[in-house]
This record gives C-alpha cells, structure tokens and sequence, in this order.
C-alpha cells in the first residue's frame, strides 16, 4: 500500500538557518503530495502541494519539487524564523482504492530557536 | 467565514463505555474525512463521507463508525472503548470528494482519553 517516510527529528535550527526535511514515498500510479502543518494547539493546515512530477509547490519562502525518480518530496526554507516552529506533515493522496484519502508521514518537529 | 468545528473538543472514558464525537464542515463543503492521531501511529485515516455516502474506509476494526447528515454535518462513534483508542480525532472538510486534487481544511481536533 502507500506509504510516507519523513526524517526522523526533532530538528532544532537557529534563525535565519537553512531547513531540509526529507520526504520519500512509495505508491502505485500518480499520487499528489502534500506538506501539512500544525502549529501548538492548531488543527493542520496546508502548507504547500503538488499534483505531478515536476511541480514546484511553494508557500510562505516553503519550497518542495515533487521528484518521481527519487519519489521524494523535500521540504526546504531557506531562512527559518521562530514563528516556524510546529511540526511538518509530508502526506500523498493516491489513487485506486486509496483515492480520497491522505496517507501521512510521521510528523517532524521544528524547533527555531533566536 | 467559519471553519471546521468539533466538539467536545476533550473528553474522558472508561474502557466499555461508547463515545459520539461530532464535526461541522465549512460552510458549502459536502466532504468530511477523519482521522486519527496518536504518537505512537501518527495519523491515520478512519473514513471519508460525501453527500452522506461513505466513499472510503481505513483499515480499522467495526467499533469505530460514522454517518454524515444532509447539511453535510458528520459523526463518528467509538463503541467499547479500548484503552489504544485515547488519541487526537481530526475532521477535515473539502469541497470536493477525495484529496487529490483539493485542499483538506481541518479542525482543531477531540482529544479523547480512555480510562
């Protein structure tokens, strides 16, 4: 079945740092692929997507380029402020009997620190 | 305009008991998702309901069930409650069925505890 491997954290950066979280996927067909993410005390909300490969989402100075021949989908910032901290969801939409549901990855926690 | 609503939003159980969580979409949308988080699992996905019809259903055992109302309004009810069903319970609503294509807009969760 689909699956969704995030890098293992917390990761702990100081402001203005450059941020890399990694994202691999594994699916049948032509998934979409998503960044989630859930400040404290917040429900999720969408960061940034990609519907095929190729695409660049982007959002907020987020950037992820969905790689189908890495099957990745890493997210980077390339200055991150205390106001990023939260924990980042990598999650895939695919197809088939999966259509109409979000496979997500275990969640990576930010911390920025001043 | 108003986003997704879920209440209660905290709740404690004993095991046996049964437990309604409730969730209000976004105005005008007609699919709710729900999901499951725990730390240990993460997020899980339970079911997707549009036009209140089920479309897709998670790998979890008959206890856990759930219905949507003509205003699109959705509940989902735990029976038996075991001591692993403490977790996060998220509702999500889209205006469209399946993800793939839409943005999913989640609430702030019903954080349940099994005693």
């Amino acid at each position: 079945g689909d699956s969704v491997t995030q890098m293992e954290g917390p990761v702990t950066l100081s402001e203005e740092a450059f941020l890399t979280i990694n994202c691999t996927y594994t699916a049948t067909g032509y998934p979409s692929l998503f960044w989630y993410v859930q400040y404290p005390g917040e429900g999720l909300q969408l960061l940034l997507k990609a519907t095929k490969a190729d695409d660049k989402g982007s959002n907020k100075g987020f950037e992820a380029t969905y790689r189908k021949e890495t099957t990745s989908f890493h997210l980077e910032k390339g200055s991150v402020q205390v106001s990023d901290s939260a924990v980042y969801f990598c999650a895939l939409s695919g197809s088939g009997t999966s259509y109409g549901k979000l496979t997500f990855g275990q969640g990576t926690i930010l911390t920025v620190h001043p | 305009k108003a986003g997704v609503t879920q209440t209660p939003r905290y709740l404690i159980k004993t095991r046996g008991q049964q437990v309604t969580l409730s969730c209000s979409p976004i105005s005008g949308h007609r699919s709710v998702s729900w999901y499951q988080q725990t730390p240990g699992q993460g997020l899980q996905f339970l079911f997707e309901y549009f036009s209140e019809t089920q479309r897709n259903k998670g790998n979890f055992p008959g206890r856990f069930s759930g219905r949507q109302f003509s205003n699109s309004r959705s509940e989902m009810n735990v029976s038996t409650l075991e001591l692993g069903d403490s977790a996060l319970y998220l509702c999500a609503s889209s205006s469209a069925p399946g993800a793939k294509t839409g943005e999913l807009f989640f609430g702030e969760g019903s954080r349940l505890t099994v005693l």
